[in-house]
């Protein structure tokens, strides 16, 4: 099956801990998103990339870090200094960079900090 | 002004009906808008890119109001499985940044 997956679905996580989101798709998709969705908030953009080794930040990039070494990975880093990590976060990819391209979604991490 | 503004509802409607939701945004230049879905805990969906001439797809339509810069979802013979969070999304010229409306709950009952 084509498409695009998230590891881990649900996630804990202490305060202080770097925590690593996968993601990856087999669509061969070359642009990629992470976002992160807030209860009553739209998806926001932390990162993208519009190809292999390179990447852009959003948004709220602050506290987040990502690589893109293989065209079908784009994992997402949440470090210790992201204030406030708890959320749903959004992986995202389309086939490029146009404003027609359609973006899609992987199933989602719900990450939650104790 | 937000970016893109959503009625969060929810519209509570009944099979059969039909129901629309608006979306006003703010950026003139904007030139790609989608409607996507959303179910609870899940990922969003797209639902149908929205042309400068409207479009239409089965039961839903589109339109995109440039002058008064809002874009439109109808809905005829709503389904128990309409029930979600529809999305109004933004595009730019360029790299496709897109922007988040928070979205319009919908409760279709029997």
């Amino acid at each position: 099956d084509g498409g695009i997956t998230q590891s881990p679905k649900y996630l804990f996580r202490k305060e202080g801990q770097n925590v690593t989101l996968s993601c990856e798709q087999n669509l061969n998709h070359d642009a990629m998103y992470w976002y992160r969705q807030d209860p009553g908030q739209g998806l926001r953009l932390i990162y993208y990339s519009q190809i292999v080794n390179d990447f852009q930040k959003g948004d709220i990039a602050e506290g987040y870090s990502v690589s893109r070494e293989k065209k079908e990975s784009f994992p997402l880093t949440v470090t210790s200094a992201q204030k406030n990590p708890t959320a749903f976060y959004l992986c995202a990819s389309s086939i490029g960079q146009s404003s027609t391209d359609t973006q899609y979604f992987g199933p989602g991490t719900r990450l939650t900090v104790l | 002004r937000k970016e893109v503004e959503q009625d969060p509802g929810p519209f509570n409607v009944p099979e059969g009906a039909t129901v629309a939701f608006n979306c006003t945004y703010s950026n003139s230049a904007s030139q790609s808008f989608f409607w996507y879905r959303q179910d609870c805990r899940k990922e969003p969906k797209l639902l149908m890119s929205v042309y400068s001439s409207g479009n239409e797809d089965g039961r839903f339509t589109a339109q995109l109001n440039r002058a008064s810069q809002y874009i439109s979802l109808l809905i005829r013979d709503s389904k128990l499985s309409d029930s979600a969070t529809y999305l109004c999304v933004r595009g730019n010229t360029g790299f496709q940044k897109l922007v988040f409306g928070t979205g319009t709950r919908l409760l279709v009952s029997p």
